[in-house]
């Protein structure tokens, strides 16, 4: 089945440092990929998504590319915000009926001034 | 922009009660879900539904649950009888067509099963 697996946090950062959070996926045939993002007390925003290999999802800075010989989908943001606090969420959606998001653990995003 | 919305967005109840939840899909939207996060936790998939009926739904969508689109716009969940790991933020999400279209979110719903 398909699987979504991100590095776990909390990540920590000072404001203005360059943000990584990895994911990679396990899915039969070609899912499209999804970064949603939870700040605190609130629901699930799409950050960004990409629907096949080789595309670059980007939005507010953050920037995400579909790469399919590494079946990684690595969010990443030049020079983060403390604003940008936030559990972000990578997540999947195949081609099966119904096609749901299938999400990977979250990782805590924690920007300090 | 169009958007998702629920109700309650906080509910607490005593453990055997029934509850419903419910959700405003986006208006031209045709496939609604429900997610669950329980505290702390990955973002589960429920149910899925389409054309009035659950097209997939997963090993946690037991009997216990129920959903049903009443009306043209609104969408629920039903919890027959709760259960304290039924505490949780609930989430109803839609999409406008199958492939390629992004899910939409609601804010959720917490429920707290006392």
């Amino acid at each position: 089945g398909n699987s979504v697996t991100q590095m776990e946090g909390p990540v920590t950062l000072s404001e203005e440092a360059f943000l990584t959070i990895n994911c990679t996926y396990t899915a039969t045939g070609y899912p499209s990929l999804f970064w949603y993002v939870q700040y605190p007390g609130e629901g699930l925003q799409l950050l960004l998504k990409a629907t096949k290999a080789d595309d670059k999802g980007s939005n507010k800075g953050f920037e995400a590319t579909y790469r399919k010989e590494t079946t990684s989908f690595h969010l990443e943001k030049g020079s983060v915000q403390v604003s940008d606090s936030a559990v972000y969420f990578c997540a999947l959606s195949g081609a099966n009926a119904g096609n749901m998001l299938t999400f990977g653990g979250g990782t805590r995003l924690m920007v300090k001034p | 922009e169009p958007e998702v919305t629920q109700t309650p967005s906080h509910q607490v109840t005593q453990m055997g009660q029934e509850v419903i939840l419910r959700c405003v899909p986006i208006s031209n939207h045709l496939y609604f879900y429900w997610y669950r996060q329980i505290l702390g936790q990955k973002v589960e998939f429920l149910v899925s539904f389409y054309n009035n009926e659950i097209s997939e739904k997963s090993e946690i969508f037991d009997d216990q649950f129920s959903v049903e689109r009443p009306d043209g716009s609104n969408f629920t969940l039903k919890i027959r009888s709760t259960k304290l790991e039924d505490s949780a933020m609930y989430f109803c999400a839609s999409r406008l067509t199958v492939s390629g279209n992004t899910i939409y979110f609601g804010e959720g719903s917490w429920l707290t099963v006392v």
